[in-house]
């Protein structure tokens, strides 16, 4: 199947840092999502992106639709201890398919 | 309020075994998904439903199955469980197939060890 490369595997970073992560594939997706999944739950949905070159912002998080539509990046700014989590981003190639996960970023966030 | 629960939460089994994973949702959901989640692949699709006595194959489904007699329930069965079965599994739902955003909600998972 599809495969979602996301980047990078982990990340540890000071309270208030801002952090970024991306997500890129050798294929086109018509849309991108970005989920966080906290300790012992399940992933819940952050921000849905539909039309290339989007910016969409969720409170302090950010994230982008990359123009060639085979990439995504998600920007977390003033990081704060309940960021702590494992992000994950997830594409839609068509309307109807499946959605493809990429491996997930997990985020520590020292106080 | 309205939610998606699946039970156990923890189980350990031997080898061999058949066990059933419950997933259940409030929502009146139209389709509902099976995942498995192991470290260095993410969420990896087993099964999926649209509706009920539809089910379909995901991309890891071999030594699985799923039934769906009715909406609110999409159970899945190891019929043999296996060490590389050993994972944390979430079972999803979303609105309608005729949605162009596949915006899924999340059971809380269960943690699952194959001995």
């Amino acid at each position: 199947g599809q495969q979602l490369n996301q980047s990078p595997q982990s990340m540890f970073i000071q309270e208030g840092e801002d952090v970024s992560m991306n997500c890129t594939s050798s294929s086109i997706f018509n849309t991108w999502l970005w989920y966080k999944q906290d300790p012992g739950e399940g992933p819940v949905l952050l921000i849905a992106l539909y039309k290339a070159g989007e910016l969409t912002s969720n409170g302090r998080l950010t994230a982008q639709f990359g123009i060639t539509r085979k990439d995504s990046f998600l920007n977390i700014s003033a990081s704060i201890p309940s960021d702590v989590g494992i992000y994950f981003c997830a594409g839609q190639q068509t309307s109807g398919s499946r959605l493809t996960f990429g491996e997930g970023t997990q985020l520590t966030v020292n106080p | 309020d309205a939610e998606i629960t699946q039970s156990p939460r923890h189980k350990i089994t031997e080898t061999g075994r058949q066990v059933t994973l419950a997933c259940h949702q409030t929502w009146n959901h139209n389709n509902m998904f099976w995942y498995r989640q192991d470290l260095g692949h993410g969420l990896r699709l087993i099964h999926y439903s649209y509706g009920v006595q539809d089910t379909n194959k995901g991309e890891v489904s071999d030594g699985y199955s799923v039934s769906r007699s009715n909406t609110e329930d999409l159970p899945l069965t190891l019929e043999s469980a296996a060490s590389s079965q050993t994972s944390v599994y979430f079972c999803a739902s979303s609105r309608d197939r005729g949605d162009s955003i596949e915006k899924l909600f999340f059971g809380s998972g269960t943690q699952l060890s194959v001995l």
